[in-house]
């Protein structure tokens, strides 16, 4: 079974520019997670999408980022304008999403896409 | 809002010991999950461990086991017989059983596996 798939791998930009980052989940999975971490954090949840609708997006800075995720399969984040402190991992993550058990909530992560704001 | 709590910044233990990695989270709630993931150099989360808070049970994996400590709101990981694959960070996380699901992570604990 294909993982969660990321790209690219790496960015840099300068700042005040804008940057775009794609996802796509494990096939079947209906829940996709975006995180940021910060060099020396943990990850932190930018936005959570069920299938095509927004289920938690209280963290994304929504002046600058937005995300989508049209036909409920993969999904793009971008940034823009970025700033010095966007620099960071951008991890995305899917799950089956249903109710029917923990297991089958549990999230599997991609690569993560490294980010260098200048 | 939910909180976890990873004191020890950084551990190091010899190639086939044991070392303990240290987890505490703050929550009203009474049902959730508590997760233990690594994150390698190559920045992949893996996942090492679940563990329900509705079982009493400790969760183990192979090598991998945790102390469960619900009233004290603990989860600590313990790596048996460590190998040089095992150096990593590892991070401790807590989902919620309802809601957005999302992991609240903490800051993470460097192993460093001495050969």
């Amino acid at each position: 079974e294909a993982g969660v798939a990321q790209s690219p791998r790496y960015k840099i930009i300068e700042k005040r520019q804008s940057v775009a980052f794609w996802c796509n989940p494990i096939s079947g999975h209906a829940t996709l997670y975006w995180y940021q971490q910060i060099l020396g954090q943990g990850p932190k949840l930018l936005i959570q999408f069920q299938n095509n609708g927004v289920v938690d997006d209280s963290q994304l800075p929504k002046d600058r980022f937005s995300a989508e995720r049209l036909k409920g399969v993969d999904s793009t984040l971008k940034i823009q304008p970025a700033k010095l402190e966007d620099s960071a991992v951008y991890l995305c993550a899917s799950s089956l999403g249903d109710h029917s058990g923990s297991a089958r909530k549990t999230q599997y992560f991609g690569p993560g896409t490294r980010l260098l704001v200048l | 809002a939910q909180t976890v709590t990873q004191s020890q910044p950084e551990m190091s233990v010899q190639e086939a010991e044991t070392v303990t990695l240290s987890c505490t989270y703050d929550t009203s709630e009474s049902d959730y999950y508590l997760f233990w993931y690594k994150q390698p150099p190559s920045r992949q989360m893996i996942l090492v461990i679940r563990q329900e808070a509705y079982k009493q049970q400790n969760a183990t994996e192979n090598r991998f086991s945790v102390n469960f400590q619900k009233a004290a709101k603990s989860f600590s990981l313990k790596i048996s017989d460590s190998q040089l694959g095992d150096a990593a960070m590892y991070f401790c996380a807590y989902r919620t059983q309802g809601g957005s699901e999302k992991l609240v992570f903490g800051k993470g604990t460097k192993l460093t596996v001495n050969p």
